[in-house]
């Protein structure tokens, strides 16, 4: 069965460099959501999407920004990196639409490491 | 404020049956979702809870008691692959935007 998809899965930037980060959800999945892992760390809800529009928002710096595109892939873009930015990146979808609700399923992550 | 507590590590042998325990407190709730996570890999889905009771999936069962803020994972007949990190996440609305608890480490041993 065709599962999340995350790239790149490994990423290195140095610090105030741009990184972009891709998901595409399992197909028909309607929902994104975007978390950060820090090492030895719970991952860090950043922020959803449904249907195309920011449904919610969590401890997401400003110096990131995320969108989700008319095919439901979605883009999380960071800005300005920090050493502290380094972290694992996961994308989790599920399928919300209908008054129904599926559990959300996680891609691998991408692992950046800022230098 | 939002608190979720599991025990940090659980040592258990092959075989054998570990009940890992979540509490928590959080400002909404739509559900307690359990998932294992290998170290560097991707949190995989093991069960969920929206209702009180006994939910099982094969080797792994999870309970809820809403009223107590309690639920536990039971992984029964445990084998060495269980070796992983178990999440507590409680989702305060949509089933994707989790509050995490710290996990629980669980060392399974010959």
């Amino acid at each position: 069965a065709a599962g999340v998809i995350q790239s790149p899965r490994h990423l290195i930037k140095e610090k105030r460099e741009t990184a972009t980060l891709k998901c595409y959800p399992i197909p028909r999945h309607d929902t994104v959501y975007w978390y950060q892992q820090g090492p030895g760390q719970d991952p860090q809800f950043l922020i959803s999407f449904y249907e195309k529009m920011q449904s919610d928002k969590g401890s997401i710096p400003d110096r990131f920004s995320a969108q989700q595109f008319s095919d439901y892939h979605s883009e999380l873009n960071m800005s300005s990196l920090e050493l502290g930015d380094s972290a694992l990146y996961f994308c989790a979808s599920s399928f919300s639409g209908n008054n129904m609700n599926t559990e959300a399923f996680f891609g691998q992550g991408t692992r950046l490491t800022v230098v | 404020g939002q608190n979720i507590d599991q025990p940090t590590e659980m040592t258990a042998t092959e075989g054998a049956i570990v009940q890992i325990n979540c509490t928590y407190q959080t400002s909404g709730f739509n559900g307690l979702f359990w998932y294992q996570q290998h170290a560097g890999e991707a949190p995989t889905f093991l069960s969920y809870n929206v209702l009180d009771g006994l939910e099982e999936k094969g080797r792994f069962s999870s309970f809820l008691s809403r009223s107590k803020g309690y639920s536990y994972l039971l992984l029964k007949e445990l084998q060495m692959k269980d070796s992983a990190s178990y999440l507590c996440a409680v989702a305060e609305d949509s089933w994707g935007k989790f509050q995490f608890g710290a996990g629980t480490q669980v060392v399974v041993t010959p």
